[in-house]
């Protein structure tokens, strides 16, 4: 099923290696921010979160970075599977306490 | 838990229809939000609810939708007449913090076609 556009950005890896996938945001008074993961088909699923206070998260596998400086997020994936492939939205709490989604980038793993 | 809940999962309509998806919510969160994920504009907030009280709904495209939340485990988005600009995936998603800013979860959508 569909559920994302054809022109979003393309991040193709092979398998095994590390993923890294950023984001940009706009408002630097936003102080939450949540990367989520979309399967072709199905909703959006968190992965990991991170408050403004912190610069760095790990979960398992994966791994938020923040930089406050230049309002830049980014998603790390440790030794990528097939599995991962999916489309991946930032997203960022802004005024009015409202999530608001990044564009999303496509992560395409090549067996 | 079951996750967040909607039907139905596709919905094929032709203009002028009334449409009505459905979301259930997680059980005991407080919040929850409606999206939609178009090709053009990605996903969307729509409205969000509070304690069944709508909050925000700056996001409602027009007067033909409207969004209803009558309990704590039910909420309906309605679009009369549809028209096939409003062909997407529609998302519920709901979450459990007092400001409803924290982790939202989402449903697996409904794909809209209106033809």
């Amino acid at each position: 099923g569909e559920s994302v556009g054809l022109h979003l950005p393309t991040l193709s890896v092979q398998e095994g290696d590390n993923s890294i996938i950023n984001c940009a945001y706009s408002n630097s008074a936003s102080d939450y921010f949540i990367w989520y993961k979309q399967e072709s088909g199905k909703g959006p699923q968190f992965i990991i979160d991170i408050r403004s206070n912190m610069d760095k998260r790990q979960g398992q596998r994966v791994t938020v970075l923040l930089n406050k400086t230049v309002k830049h997020l980014s998603l790390q994936i440790a030794a990528t599977q097939p599995g991962d492939s999916a489309v991946y939205f930032c997203a960022e709490i802004n005024a009015g306490n409202m999530l608001t989604f990044g564009g999303g980038t496509r992560l395409m793993v090549k067996p | 838990d079951a996750g967040v809940i909607q039907s139905p999962r596709h919905e094929v309509t032709e203009m002028g229809q009334e449409v009505t998806l459905r979301c259930k919510p997680i059980s005991g969160h407080n919040s929850l939000f409606w999206y939609r994920q178009t090709m053009m504009r990605g996903l969307e907030l729509l409205i969000y609810f509070n304690n069944n009280v709508p909050i925000d709904d700056s996001g409602m495209p027009e007067d033909r939708f409207s969004a209803k939340m009558p309990n704590a485990s039910f909420s309906t988005l309605k679009i009369q007449p549809s028209e096939p600009r409003d062909s997407a995936v529609y998302f519920c998603a709901s979450s459990f913090v007092p400001s409803g800013t924290d982790t939202q979860y989402f449903g697996p959508g409904t794909r809209l076609t209106v033809l």
